[in-house]
């Protein structure tokens, strides 16, 4: 069964701590994003990338960085976490199709206190 | 700005009857469309998508509509069933723009009621 894993489904950290999440796939897909979702807000993207070592930033980048050292491996850092990111975070991978959509993991949901 | 909209939270059914939810958008250079389900504590699962070239995509008891004029599109699920009861996600993305990602909506959640 091909999928897409998000290593926690909880997180609780403090405030100031630096916090990686973690994102497997393994459909060879190219393409990986992260997105967050908020009540009210929807998903919103936070950084994508189209190949290894490669990453654009989504329209909420901002207190986040990514990294991609392998196809099937694409991590979220929260370099100084904060309260406002607390949130549900969702990792998804796709072909470089439009008609395939994307494929999600179960989501992390990450609380900052 | 939010260029894709769903303007209603919520929305409660009957069990057998139709339920439709709607969907808007700003961009019109959006040629392609999917609807996604989620519930609570899982990721969203793919539904059903429409190109712009099309204006009605079936698959089973799901129908989706596309007004291209209007920026509209709307996700028909006939019969309802309390299964259905998740939160539906529309998403928009543009084939000329090359870079595969996709718009999400705020998401209307779908109660059926037995």
């Amino acid at each position: 069964d091909v999928k897409v894993t998000q290593s926690s489904r909880y997180l609780v950290k403090r405030t100031g701590e630096k916090v990686f999440l973690e994102c497997v796939q393994d459909m060879d897909h190219e393409n990986m994003f992260w997105y967050r979702q908020d009540p009210g807000l929807g998903l919103r993207l936070i950084y994508f990338s189209y190949d290894v070592k490669m990453k654009e930033k989504g329209d909420i980048p901002e207190g986040y960085s990514v990294s991609r050292e392998k196809k099937e491996r694409f991590s979220l850092i929260l370099e100084s976490a904060s309260t406002n990111q607390t949130s549900m975070y969702l990792c998804a991978s796709s072909l470089p199709r439009l008609d395939y959509g994307y494929t999600f993991g179960s989501g992390t949901r990450l609380t900052v206190v | 700005d939010q260029q894709v909209k769903q303007n209603s939270p919520s929305l409660s059914v009957q069990e057998g009857r139709i339920s439709i939810l709607n969907c808007d958008y700003t961009n019109s250079m959006f040629d392609y469309f999917l609807w996604y389900k989620k519930y609570p504590a899982e990721g969203p699962t793919f539904l059903i998508s429409i190109s712009s070239i099309k204006d009605k995509n079936e698959d089973g008891r799901f129908t989706v509509f596309l007004n291209k004029s209007a920026k509209h599109l709307s996700l028909h699920i006939v019969p309802s069933q309390p299964g259905d009861s998740a939160v539906y996600f529309c998403a928009a993305s543009s084939f000329t723009s090359g870079t595969y990602k996709y718009i999400f909506g705020t998401g209307t959640r779908l109660k059926v009621l037995a």
